[in-house]
């Protein structure tokens, strides 16, 4: 069974500092690999994906994340913080469902808070 | 442009009054998902419908229904509202469900309140 690890619930930065947050994996199968972001009282926004190709993947908002496979991880960056970027972060993997193998589900980590400081 | 509408954003019900959620979309994806998020959680899967093929998860309550009366609309249908259930109800939806490289779409969710 695919999961997903969030290292952190909460990650705090300064705008104009590096943002890095944790995703690791388990899979036996190739996985596709999402980011998603959340602002408060709305839904989840795809930030980027990794399906296959190129490891380092550029998404909205000025985010990248690099799929890394000897280390099971998917961790995003942003070079420099802005103030916008507080919200919640939740990576995902795609697994295939149990009906019929032909429907897929997302399995979701447990979210990294992101707050700015002030 | 909205392309997955929730309809209310906020619902407030009494404790067992029966309450509809609903979601429609403009994509014409196959695939509508119904999730429930609680306060600093993940978003929880509970169910989802492949063109008219329900898909129930197996730990969703009995008291949690769905309806997908054409590729448009969705609703989630709770028969007896327990305080438990007050949550944030994300719709969702994706082009092909056999392709699991597709990303879900989102709408804005409708956050449900138990009196």
């Amino acid at each position: 069974a695919q999961s997903v690890t969030q290292l952190g619930s909460h990650v705090s930065v300064s705008e104009g500092a590096l943002v890095l947050l944790r995703c690791n994996y388990s899979s036996s199968v190739p996985p596709y690999l999402f980011w998603y972001v959340q602002y408060p009282n709305q839904g989840l926004q795809l930030l980027l994906k990794y399906t296959t190709g190129a490891t380092l993947v550029k998404g909205i908002n000025g985010f990248e994340a690099e799929f890394k496979k000897s280390e099971t991880s998917f961790h995003l960056t942003k070079p420099s913080a802005h103030m916008s970027d507080a919200a919640e972060y939740f990576c995902a993997v795609s697994v295939t469902g149990n009906s019929g193998g032909s429907n897929y589900k997302l399995t979701f980590g447990k979210g990294t808070l992101l707050t700015m400081n002030p | 442009d909205a392309m997955v509408i929730q309809n209310p954003r906020y619902q407030v019900t009494q404790f067992g009054k029966p309450v509809t959620l609903s979601c429609s979309q403009t994509l014409n994806h196959n695939v509508m998902y119904w999730y429930q998020q609680k306060s600093s959680q993940a978003p929880k899967l509970l169910f989802h419908y492949y063109d008219k093929d329900f898909n129930n998860e197996a730990d969703t309550p009995d008291n949690f229904q769905s309806r997908r009366p054409n590729t448009s609309f969705c609703f989630l249908d709770i028969r007896s509202p327990g305080l438990g259930d007050a949550a944030m109800y994300l719709c969702a939806t994706s082009r092909d469900g056999q392709a699991s490289n597709q990303p879900q779409h989102f709408g804005d969710g409708t956050r449900l309140s138990i009196l």
